[in-house]
């Protein structure tokens, strides 16, 4: 069946590092979403990508889509303690979203 | 908007019992997903409704489990009898269409 694949599952990086979380799908997706859960919450959209070689950029956050809309990835510029959490992307699927299993994003005290 | 509504925040209860799980999806909202949440198996959906009509419950785990949509304001996730391995956060989410899904903060629900 439809997967998609997310990487890596968990990241540590001091504050003020880069952060990048990729996904990967197996058929062509028409149209890509980013959630971020943060520690006890419930996962909460960020953003939705349908263009091919579509770019977002949310304050320190960017977000693509890639030209054969199979592929995406989320990246955070000097990561601060409130992004902490775990990032999904899912990918549209008529009614329903195909997850991928989130990568959590992990500052070092 | 109050958002996705759901009820019981928490649940504890004994192996065996019968749990319900109560969610208020967002009015206006056609669609309706049932999320279950561990440590071991991330985030899995369980069963979604399209229009109160069950589209696809293959995610369900097994006959234990239950899911009902009798409106478009109110689902409910059943399970009998439970077991500790059913241990986990249970999440609901509406979407219009199918699009973006806003989810509700979920139940925790622990079966010793």
């Amino acid at each position: 069946g439809q997967q998609v694949m997310q990487i890596p599952q968990y990241q540590h990086v001091q504050e003020g590092e880069d952060f990048t979380t990729y996904c990967n799908s197996s058929t062509t997706l028409s149209n890509i979403q980013w959630y971020k859960q943060r520690p006890g919450g419930h996962p909460v959209f960020l953003i939705q990508l349908v263009k091919s070689g579509e770019v977002k950029k949310q304050k320190r956050l960017t977000f693509q889509f890639g030209e054969a809309k199979k592929n995406s990835s989320l990246h955070i510029t000097a990561t601060q303690t409130t992004d902490v959490g775990t990032y999904f992307c899912a990918g549209g699927d008529n009614y329903q979203l195909i997850w991928g299993a989130g990568t959590k994003l992990i500052i070092k005290p | 908007d109050a958002g996705v509504i759901q009820s019981p925040r928490h649940e504890v209860t004994e192996m065996g019992q019968e749990v319900t799980l109560r969610c208020k999806p967002i009015s206006g909202h056609n669609s309706l997903f049932w999320y279950r949440q561990t440590m071991m198996r991330g985030l899995e959906l369980l069963i979604y409704f399209n229009n109160n009509v069950p589209i696809d419950d293959s995610g369900m785990p097994e006959d234990r489990f239950s899911a009902k949509m009798p409106n478009a304001s109110f689902s409910t996730l059943k399970i009998q009898p439970s077991e500790p391995r059913d241990s986990a956060v249970y999440f609901c989410a509406s979407s219009l269409n199918g699009n973006i899904q806003y989810f509700g903060a979920g139940t925790r629900l622990s079966v010793l």
